[in-house]
């Protein structure tokens, strides 16, 4: 139980064109969904909380223009990096969390790798 | 300010046993996670303490000092597939994960 699904694994896309990302619950609703961002050799930075039916909470520093997150559904969370750069190239992860457990545990998606030439 | 600090790198012998540290500063405390996490992939849940003492599951244990914000991986019987990183996380008074960097685990056999 408590998998989490991302599409696409990966993608490539050329400077200025806009990604999508999707995150799924498979057998669980997910109360809250979490974003994360990766560089290499560097630890999960978290970029944004979203829960289901409002408007996410951006971390600090993360452009919420740039970054579109919409959480339509308890089993659905899309994360928008709209006019992608090279600098924005990274691992990105999603988490979520069922309400259920006594102590909150994320369940990881499997990451989706981003590459802007 | 809130902070995770652990080692950057360890290396230690296959079939022998490693230990795994992390301080933590919180605002405010509900549990400490440990997560797996190989090279290209997103991590995995290995264990979690709220309460003082030590926690073991198979190979794995985990141990907890709320005093001292300070916790612990132990790995036994190290097999190959234990290179990865291992991440400590400390969960605050919202309920968010603080992160570490990250302990990069390399065995040799």
């Amino acid at each position: 139980g408590a998998v989490v699904s991302q599409h696409p694994s990966w993608v490539i896309c050329k400077s200025g064109t806009s990604v999508k990302i999707e995150c799924r619950s498979l057998d669980f609703q997910a109360t809250t969904m979490f974003w994360y961002r990766q560089f290499p050799k560097q630890s999960l930075m978290l970029m944004a909380t979203s829960n289901e039916g409002s408007k996410a909470t951006y971390e600090q520093g993360v452009e919420k223009d740039k970054f579109l997150i919409n959480h339509a559904s308890l089993t659905l969370s899309t994360l928008t990096v709209t006019s992608a750069h090279p600098e924005d190239s990274s691992f990105y992860i999603c988490s979520a969390t069922s309400g259920e457990s006594s102590y909150n545990e994320q369940f990881f998606g499997p990451g989706t790798r981003l590459t802007v030439l | 300010g809130q902070n995770i600090d652990q080692p950057t790198e360890m290396t230690a012998t296959e079939g022998a046993i490693v230990q795994i540290n992390c301080t933590y500063q919180t605002s405010g405390f509900n549990g400490l996670f440990w997560y797996q996490q190989h090279a290209g992939e997103a991590p995995t849940f290995l264990s979690y303490n709220v309460l003082d003492g030590l926690e073991e599951k198979g190979r794995f244990s985990s141990f907890l000092s709320r005093s001292k914000g300070y916790s612990y991986l132990l790995l036994k019987e190290l097999q190959m597939k234990d290179s990865a990183s291992y991440l400590c996380a400390a969960m605050d008074s919202n309920y968010q994960l603080i992160w570490g960097a990250g302990t990069k685990l390399i065995i040799k056999p």
